[in-house]
């Protein structure tokens, strides 16, 4: 089993949708949760933190369940510039701050 | 800031050569983590450092891959000999702050894209 579990998509949406991602971890002592975006042939960057209270930014709001050991990330009113792959991501201490990114979900939004 | 510096950006080469990437952190920084990302297997976590110190190598493939950290700011890459299953964007990342915490943010370089015919 993969330490970061996440939807394989494509996800394929009109401008507007709302779209949510969804992720799971294995490691419940895992401390830190992010989603980074990566657009096609870039280097992967931060989105936005996860914090157990849940976050927003914009249009971006992002839910942590340790229970469940389960993290979302839902995209309202999408753009066309949201159009890329979001990566889940798991950080613990392990004598460094081990952090593992999942497969990613790559997005779609079509006008 | 430069932000973090990998080099080559591409790299062309046969079967059996030497291929060594390279990497220099943050400023301030003292976390390095290499990954490679292919489209079937995504991004893995390779090997990363923590203060110049290997910390976890258990996504290094296999002997022929091997990671040095010389000092707080540079990372190299081997592969010896590479192989065309080899072929992946390689990316190095940096992380850490004055606070060391868990949710600093680490920061990713441009990417070696590696062909091995």
């Amino acid at each position: 089993r993969k330490e970061v579990e996440q939807d394989p998509g494509p996800f394929n949406v009109p401008e507007g949708a709302t779209v949510a991602f969804n992720c799971t971890y294995s490691n419940s002592a895992s401390q830190s949760f992010f989603w980074y975006r990566q657009d096609c042939r870039k280097e992967p960057k931060l989105l936005m933190s996860v914090y157990s209270s849940g976050n927003e930014d914009g249009r971006f709001t992002a839910q942590l369940n340790r229970a469940s050991q389960y993290i979302s990330l839902l995209i309202r009113d999408s753009k066309l510039s949201d159009s890329a792959t979001y990566l889940c991501v798991v950080r613990g201490y392990t004598g460094g701050f081990k952090t593992i990114f999942g497969a990613g979900t790559r997005l779609f939004v079509k006008a | 800031d430069a932000g973090v510096i990998q080099s080559p950006r591409h790299e062309v080469t046969e079967m059996g050569q030497e291929v060594t990437l390279r990497c220099k952190l943050i400023s301030g920084h003292n976390s390095l983590f290499w990954y490679r990302q292919t489209m079937m297997r995504g991004l893995e976590l390779l090997i990363y450092f923590n203060n110049n110190v290997p910390i976890d190598d258990s996504g290094m493939p296999e002997d022929r891959f091997s990671a040095k950290m010389p000092n707080a700011s540079f990372s190299t890459l081997k592969i010896q000999p590479s192989e065309p299953r080899d072929s992946a964007v390689y990316f190095c990342a940096s992380l850490g702050g004055a606070g060391g915490l868990s949710t600093d943010t680490q920061y990713f370089g441009p990417g070696t894209r590696l062909t091995v015919l």
